[in-house]
């Protein structure tokens, strides 16, 4: 089945850019969702389909996806963005799901 | 408001069985998929099953795949996962979430993403 990779873990300083990669063969022809997951509460959908943000989430957060890598940047980064990010994808042919996840990325603010 | 509420985890032993289940409230139901996706402790995410708005072609994890079953019931606007021969590596925090279904790109593809989540129920699976 198709592999997520994410790097385990990104250190950034208060105002400045963290940029979350996904990486998985030819990824660019797929549509890429992303999460947030603070410790101990459930995941929040903060990018689908690339690069669209559900309502509530902050225009800091944007994504791209090309060729093998999405990526999910959060602009002028806060200490609340400190949290587990985890990139996902759609992985059938069939009508049945098959849904895979990457490993997960903790953002750590410094 | 828009809420999952999961229940029906504990404690079992390896080979045993638990049944979970997902309240929904707050959106029609049947208007939409669902999912239950899993976390080991001190692990990332893992789709484990997910079901169509009807019911229809049920998908599964290889992991679990011919020891659970998803199923929905839209008049009670409940989502089910009926879980057999537990292993060990079972052991999760097992989240309900809401699938939205897109079709996405010039080749007109559908991928799903989960929008709404609930808070989880923990499945213990040990001796």
């Amino acid at each position: 089945s198709f592999v997520l990779t994410q790097s385990p873990s990104v250190s950034v300083a208060p105002g400045q850019t963290a940029r979350i990669t996904c990486g998985g063969d030819n990824i660019g022809s797929k549509s890429v969702h992303w999460y947030q997951q603070k410790p101990g509460q459930a995941p929040v959908l903060v990018l689908y389909d690339d690069s669209d943000r559900p309502s509530g989430i902050p225009k800091r957060f944007s994504g791209s996806n090309s060729g093998n890598t999405a990526t999910l940047t959060i602009s002028r980064v806060e200490a609340g963005d400190e949290a587990d990010y985890y990139c996902q994808v759609w992985d059938s042919n069939s009508d049945h799901p098959n849904v895979v996840f990457g490993g997960g990325t903790k953002v750590t603010v410094l | 408001e828009v809420q999952l509420a999961e229940s029906g985890g504990g404690v079992v032993r390896p080979g045993g069985s638990l049944r979970l289940s997902c309240a929904a409230s707050g959106f029609t139901f049947n208007d939409y998929g669902m999912s239950w996706v899993r976390q080991a402790p001190g692990k990332g995410l893992e789709w484990v099953s997910g079901i169509h708005w009807n019911g229809g072609s049920p998908g599964y994890a290889d992991s679990v795949n011919g020891r659970f079953t998803i199923s929905r019931d839209n008049a009670k606007n409940s989502l089910y996962m009926e879980m057999n021969s537990l292993r060990v590596e079972d052991t999760a925090l097992y989240f309900c979430a809401r699938s939205e279904e897109i079709v996405v790109g010039l080749g007109a593809s559908r991928t799903w993403y989960f929008d709404v989540w609930g808070r989880g129920t923990l499945v213990t699976v040990s001796s």
